[in-house]
């Protein structure tokens, strides 16, 4: 079955880095489009960034862009979230979720928290 | 502020048929899939609806339906574990971003 594990989060002070992995077994990795959503405590989902299935294409939140780089291994089955300059904001729940149609599908990770805090 | 417009929230007795909304314009529900995801006490987000496909294990009593930019997620019996917050989601061409919506909290009475 489908499988998404995320990890890679953590506790972290501002303006550090953290990087975040998303493995994926059980489907065809190379041919899906991958999403990166996040929540922050007490808020809704916020979507962070989208990797088209060949990696051709990124897209960003203005919120994150600049500072974080999404990027996949075909190879490995492996989508990450390269997270720099590291605010409070960012402070959430990170979820990877793979993608059809342009929007996460009925297959999502656990999870994995980022604590932003000095 | 968010691009797609859900209710804060909608409540409902067990047994009653409640329909949530999502509105956006053109450039997102209008063109695009529209997905709706439940999320119990802030868990994983868990597919209920995508486009107007029912993800397996969904009961059927959850149907989604779209007309022009306005998006609909019903539940035809409701039932006490229904209970949970639910989100709209769908690609804005104009923004080339993943949109969602404010999340709608449902409560069952």
């Amino acid at each position: 079955q489908v499988q998404l594990v995320e990890s890679g989060g953590g506790v972290v002070q501002p303006g550090r880095s953290l990087r975040l992995s998303c493995e994926a077994s059980g489907f065809t990795f190379s041919v899906y489009a991958m999403h990166w959503v996040r929540q922050a405590p007490g808020k809704g989902l916020q979507w962070v960034a989208s990797l088209l299935y060949d990696g051709s294409q990124k897209f960003y939140a203005d919120s994150v862009k600049g500072r974080f780089t999404i990027s996949r291994d075909n190879s490995k089955n492996t989508l990450d979230l390269h997270m720099n300059s590291l605010t409070p904001e960012d402070t959430a729940v990170y979820y990877c979720a793979r993608g059809r149609q342009l929007v996460p599908d009925e297959n999502w990770g656990q999870g994995t928290l980022v604590a932003v805090s000095s | 502020q968010s691009a797609l417009t859900q209710e804060a929230s909608v409540s409902g007795t067990v047994g009653q048929k409640v329909t949530l909304s999502c509105t956006g314009n053109s450039n997102n529900i209008g063109s695009y899939t529209v997905a709706w995801y439940q999320q119990i006490s802030h868990g994983a987000p868990k597919t209920v609806m995508f486009g107007n496909s029912l993800p397996s294990g969904i009961p059927d009593r959850f149907s989604g339906s779209k007309s022009g930019t306005t998006a609909s997620l019903t539940i035809s019996g409701l039932q006490p574990e229904d209970e949970a917050d639910y989100y709209c989601s769908t690609w804005d061409y104009s923004l080339s971003a993943v949109v969602f919506g404010g999340g709608t909290k449902l409560t069952v009475l």
